[in-house]
C-alpha cells in the first residue's frame, strides 16, 4: 500500500524536553511538509522540502527543527523552545505544484 | 501576504439540499487550488482540485473557479450527514513554490 505513516498517534512531552515526530512516505513524493493545526484553526505550515538535504523555514518554524537525508523521511523535532506545543501534528508529501497528501497526524500533549 | 480566506461557520443544511461553501483568496497570479475535508479528529483528505476558470463536477461535488473575482467554491449537491465535516480551501502561490496556503476551514453539518 502507498501511503504516508506517521508516529506516533499521541505522543506526551514534558517541560524542557525535545520530541521528535516521525513521517514516512512510500510514494516517491519530492515535496515533503510539516503543518501544525489548533483547535478549530486552519493549517499553518512549519518547515517544508522539496528535495533531498534541503528544506526551508515555512511560517512557524521557530521552536522547530526538521531534516531529509533521505527521500522517504521528514522528521520533525519539537524543542524545548517552542513554548505552546500542544497541538495536532500533520505531514504531508506531494509532487511538485500538485495535491498534498497528509499522514493521519501526531496528537502532542504536554504533561 | 498570499492569503485564502473562508467563512468559518458553521453552516447547517439539510439533509438532501445543496450546500456551498466559498473561499476567496488574495493572490492573483494563484494557479491551483484544492478542497479537502476533514472530519474531527482526522487528518485532511483531498475531495477536488481545479485549476481552469469554470466548473468542474464529480459525483455530487462542485469546483468553481472565477480567476477574475478570486472566488473558489465547492457545491454538495444531495447533502448527506456523512458529508458533515469541516472543509478547507487551499491554492498554490503564483510563483514555482510548492507550499499551499489554507484557509482557515468551514464547519459543514447535515441535518438528517
Amino acid at each position: 500500500d502507498g501511503g504516508i505513516t506517521q508516529s506516533p498517534k499521541y505522543l506526551f512531552r514534558k517541560e524542557g524536553q525535545n520530541v521528535t515526530l516521525s513521517c514516512e512516505q512510500n510514494l516517491n513524493h519530492d515535496a515533503m511538509y510539516w503543518y501544525r493545526q489548533d483547535p478549530g484553526q486552519g493549517l499553518r505550515l512549519i518547515y517544508y522540502s522539496q528535495i533531498v538535504n534541503d528544506f526551508q523555514k515555512g511560517d512557524i518554524a521557530e521552536g522547530y527543527s526538521v531534516s531529509r537525508e533521505k527521500k522517504e523521511s521528514f522528521p520533525l523535532t519539537v524543542t524545548s523552545a517552542q513554548k505552546n506545543p500542544t497541538a495536532f501534528y500533520l505531514c504531508a508529501s506531494s509532487r511538485p505544484q500538485e495535491t498534498q497528501y497528509f499522514g493521519p497526524g501526531t496528537r502532542l500533549l504536554v504533561l | 501576504q498570499k492569503e485564502v480566506e473562508q467563512n468559518s461557520g458553521p453552516l447547517s443544511v439539510p439533509e438532501g439540499a445543496i450546500a456551498s461553501l466559498n473561499c476567496t483568496y488574495s493572490d492573483r497570479g494563484s494557479q491551483s487550488f484544492f478542497w479537502y475535508r476533514q472530519y474531527s479528529g482526522k487528518s485532511p483528505e483531498l475531495i477536488m482540485f481545479i485549476y481552469s476558470n469554470g466548473d468542474k463536477e464529480d459525483g455530487r461535488f462542485t469546483a468553481q473557479l472565477n480567476k477574475a473575482s478570486q472566488y473558489v467554491s465547492l457545491l454538495i449537491r444531495d447533502s448527506q450527514p456523512s458529508d458533515s465535516a469541516t472543509y478547507l480551501c487551499a491554492g498554490t502561490p503564483g510563483n514555482t513554490g510548492n507550499q499551499f496556503y489554507f484557509g482557515t476551514g468551514t464547519s459543514l453539518t447535515v441535518i438528517p
